[in-house]
């Protein structure tokens, strides 16, 4: 899997957006983006994933450049229970015979203030 | 909905007893992960299991154990017990017949060993 680089801490205003960049240069063409957040001490929980196109959900978007060597995961409306560690992480995905493990980095540490 | 069940969340035991984590997967989920995360770090996988077979290892050590039943359950034998195994343990489950590709994750058990 591709390694990752994120900013080790970020903060951010309550209501404002919240924009987490990772760096992966060296991401595959068959690699996805995953984004997982941790609030302290809880299970990990998936936020967004994506392979070329930009995506969202209900709770982010996901921004991924032309070149694919860098994404950004957008928080629009940031509450204070945003507040949590970021993991981008990059893997091939596919059945379960191709390995599915997440390999969590040092992800972004984002602090939402009042 | 129905989500990841561990038990116990909480564990307390000596150096060199043997401990057994037990998760609970969301229906229909065929694949367990086991992750561990010790104090201050990222979370490690250990081991996951697909259709009870065991599909991927990571940094687990000898002294672990890991087996998915015929119910999907899993439990997470460590034996020898040390200092260094006090940590969060976190189950995660995920359906890999569909084209969802992320992982659920449980609330975790805190193993203390004194």
């Amino acid at each position: 899997d591709a390694k990752t680089t994120q900013p080790t801490s970020m903060d951010c205003a309550e209501g404002r957006a919240a924009n987490l960049p990772c760096n992966h240069s060296t991401i595959s063409g068959n690699e996805y983006v995953y984004w997982y957040r941790q609030i302290h001490s809880q299970g990990p929980q998936y936020i967004i994933h994506g392979l070329k196109n930009n995506e969202t959900n209900e709770m982010a978007s996901l921004i991924i450049t032309e070149d694919r060597k860098s994404s950004t995961l957008i928080l629009p409306h940031a509450t204070l229970r945003d507040t949590a560690v970021y993991y981008c992480i990059v893997r091939v995905e596919g059945g379960e015979t191709s390995g599915s493990r997440l390999t969590f980095g040092e992800g972004t540490q984002l602090t939402v203030n009042p | 909905a129905a989500g990841v069940i561990q038990s116990p969340r909480h564990l307390i035991k000596e150096k060199r007893e043997t401990a057994t984590l037990k998760c609970y997967p969301i229906p229909r989920h065929d694949t367990v992960y086991w992750y561990q995360q010790g104090p201050g770090q990222d979370p490690q996988f250990l081991i996951s299991f697909y259709e009870k077979m065991q599909s991927d290892k990571g940094s687990i050590p000898d002294r672990f154990s890991a087996q998915q039943f015929s119910d999907y359950h899993s439990e997470l034998n460590m034996s020898s017990l040390e200092l260094g195994d006090s940590a969060l343990y976190f189950c995660a489950s995920r359906d890999t017949g569909t084209s969802e590709y992320e992982q659920y994750f449980g609330p975790g058990t805190r193993l203390t060993v004194t």
